[in-house]
């Protein structure tokens, strides 16, 4: 348990469909990331909040779309996404941004049929 | 910029023996190193971290990693392999506000 808890951990969508994932904090950290982890590919950063301001949002087509309410909370809502999208949505924390120590969630596994 | 490489995607040893997991970065300035541990459908965990200090850092399950500048190098051993040490492993160098990732290694143990 690291404290970073990710809700669903599995979701099946049809490429229509629109869902959300849910990431939740309770560290007390300022910081917070989506990555996406596809079979064969490193780790790719899609979005950095910090004090709840997105500062970073590395090419992320725009069927992704993040939000984060507070900064506990972190939502990645999707909508009209492609097979290629499937993948393990790892949610992470961190004390502030570039801080040295990120606490990874379990993720979401996204399958899009 | 940062940047990350870990030397094999895949590393197979045999329970009870030593392993040695590759990582080398690149850095324009003094680094932060990580390693972090996932297995099967989990998140990442931190085994361990170098930030400054003592070049031969410790982390958990027995694991420890050794920051050798001249080599550009932050290599993962442990002394004798558990099947419980079955996982993908990943080396990562803070960068500018954030961790770059290597592409992991996939560790196998054998009976």
């Amino acid at each position: 348990e690291t404290g970073v808890t990710q809700t669903p951990r599995h979701l099946v969508m049809g490429m229509t469909n629109k869902k959300s994932l849910k990431c939740e904090q309770h560290l007390g950290h300022n910081a917070m990331y989506w990555y996406k982890q596809s079979a064969k590919k490193p780790l790719e950063l899609m979005f950095v909040y910090s004090l709840e301001e997105r500062v970073e949002n590395n090419s992320v087509p725009s069927r992704f779309s993040p939000e984060c309410p507070n900064s506990s909370h972190l939502f990645l809502h999707l909508h009209t996404l492609q097979p290629e999208d499937s993948a393990l949505y790892l949610c992470a924390s961190s004390l502030e941004q570039g801080n040295t120590e990120a606490f990874f969630g379990q993720g979401t596994r996204l399958t899009v049929v | 910029a940062q940047s990350v490489t870990q030397l094999g995607s895949h590393v197979s040893v045999s329970e009870g023996a030593l392993v040695l997991l590759r990582c080398n970065y690149s850095s324009s300035v003094p680094p932060y190193l990580f390693w972090y541990v996932q297995y099967p459908n989990q998140g990442l965990q931190l085994l361990l971290k170098y930030t400054t200090g003592a070049t031969l850092v410790k982390g958990i399950n027995g694991f420890e990693a050794e920051f050798k500048k001249s080599e550009t190098s932050f290599h993962l051993t442990k002394p004798s392999a558990h099947m419980s040490d079955a996982a993908e492993y990943f080396c990562a160098v803070q960068g500018a506000q954030k961790l770059v990732f290597g592409q992991g290694t996939r560790l196998t143990i054998n009976p």
